[in-house]
């Protein structure tokens, strides 16, 4: 079984320059997270998708971050624009349950560089 | 609100000896409880979880760890450390119908020295 995708792995940008990220999540899982894991810190959750819905989004900085599940399947995440602080490994996770209690399947994440 | 705290930000041991990483939450309802690994560069990968059946979970790679209500503790623990442990250690919580959202702690590097 495939495991959730992420790209791009790595990207150094300038502060103010915008970026996107992309995920697939494992076939089947309705449910897709992104979680900000900030060098030191655990994962912070950013937002979580049920199919294309939106369920939570309330730590997501709305006034520069966002994010799509375009057709419940893959999703993208974007920073625009981008700031120092805005540093940090950008996790996918993807869960077969929603209101049950599940196991994450996480990617390899998406280190953002900022300069 | 839920919260962990996870006591030591790094922990180092020596290979065959017990590994203990510390974790206490904070819950007003009855918590689940988790207990990630992420090795480098790599995504994390559940370890074990407490979902309020038997309070003494077992998980993979020999991991276990004990849910204590009086201490509000689950920390995590392995009796013989090896070279391969060598990982950070995350614990999170949610709550029930809580709809997967985990709150995770800050993190326990684990070294494990020859």
């Amino acid at each position: 079984e495939a495991g959730v995708a992420q790209s791009p792995r790595y990207k150094i940008i300038e502060k103010r320059q915008s970026v996107a990220f992309w995920c697939n999540p494992i076939s089947g899982h309705a449910t897709l997270y992104w979680y900000q894991q900030i060098l030191g810190q655990g994962p912070k959750l950013l937002i979580q998708f049920q199919n294309n819905g939106v369920v939570d989004d309330s730590q997501l900085p709305k006034d520069r971050f966002s994010a799509e599940r375009l057709k419940g399947v893959d999703s993208t995440l974007k920073i625009q624009p981008a700031k120092l602080e805005d540093s940090a490994v950008y996790l996918c996770a993807s869960s077969l349950e929603r209101t049950g209690v599940g196991e994450l399947f996480f990617g390899e994440g998406s280190r953002l560089t900022v300069l | 609100a839920q919260s962990v705290t996870q006591l030591g930000s790094h922990v180092s041991v020596s290979e065959g000896a017990l590994v203990l990483l510390r974790c206490n939450y904070s819950s007003s309802v009855p918590p689940y409880l988790f207990w990630y690994v992420q090795y480098p560069n790599q995504g994390l990968q559940l370890l074990l979880k407490y979902t309020s059946a038997a309070t003494l979970v077992k998980g993979i790679n020999g991991f276990e760890a004990e849910f204590k209500k009086s201490e509000t503790s689950f920390h995590l623990t392995k009796p013989s450390a090896h070279m391969s442990d060598a990982a950070e250690y995350f614990c999170a919580v949610t709550l029930t119908g809580g709809g997967n959202k985990l709150t995770f702690g800050t993190g326990t590097q684990l070294k494990v020295e020859l």
